[in-house]
């Protein structure tokens, strides 16, 4: 069966400070791959989404950038984290079908 | 306008109630309707997946879409305490990467 890891499940980091969130899936290969933001009280906003090694697509400019250096992992990084990235991300994956299979999040709180 | 749109509550219900989620889109392309449940600070986790017009039953659940009227509904019969989550409807269109959310519906199920 397939599994997804994310961690940290929670962080607090700084203002201007750098940020790497992982997340890597078991049990499928060439998954679609995708980051979620989600704030409070608010649906699921999509950051970016991945369909192989190296392809990334942005969904929405910000401070954020991601990277899958290898097919099962994507990773979400920022050089300085600004108050406004707080918030609930989400790393998820599909395959053939439509539905999306999420991880169990990271809590970001910037101070 | 959003292209979909969800009450988001609070719902409030006593135990062994039947509840009825909805939700509203103005997207006819989308063909693929999708109910998560997420507990706090959870990830959130697939309840049902239907591509057609109709019902879908799994034990207590029945996912019902309306495309006719850009309408789908969740009922969750005998509802448990355990029921008391935050539910999200999403949808993708055909060859879409990515699904499109509703803000979710907050449920609570009172003992």
């Amino acid at each position: 069966s397939q599994t997804i890891h994310q961690w940290p499940a929670t962080l607090v980091q700084p203002v201007g400070s750098p940020l790497s969130l992982e997340c890597t899936v078991e049990g499928t290969s060439n998954p679609n791959l995708y980051w979620y933001r989600q704030a409070a009280g608010r649906g699921l906003q999509l950051l970016f989404y991945s369909v192989g090694i190296g392809q990334i697509s942005s969904e929405v400019p910000q401070n954020l950038s991601a990277s899958r250096p290898q097919d099962r992992q994507f990773i979400l990084s920022s050089k300085k984290l600004l108050l406004s990235d707080s918030g609930f991300y989400l790393c998820a994956w599909s395959r053939d079908r439509a539905e999306a299979f999420f991880g169990q999040g990271t809590r970001l709180t910037v101070v | 306008q959003k292209e979909v749109e969800q009450d988001p509550g609070p719902l409030s219900v006593p135990e062994g109630a039947i509840v009825s989620l909805n939700c509203t889109y103005s997207n006819s392309a989308f063909q693929y309707f999708m109910w998560y449940r997420q507990y706090s600070r959870k990830g959130p986790e697939l309840l049902m997946y239907t591509y057609s017009s109709g019902n879908k039953e799994d034990g207590r659940f029945t996912a019902q879409v309306d495309k006719s009227s850009k309408y789908i509904s969740l009922f969750i019969r005998d509802s448990q305490p355990s029921d008391s989550a935050t539910y999200l409807c999403a949808m993708s269109v055909a060859g879409r990467r990515a699904l499109t959310f509703g803000s979710g519906t907050r449920l609570q199920v009172q003992p």
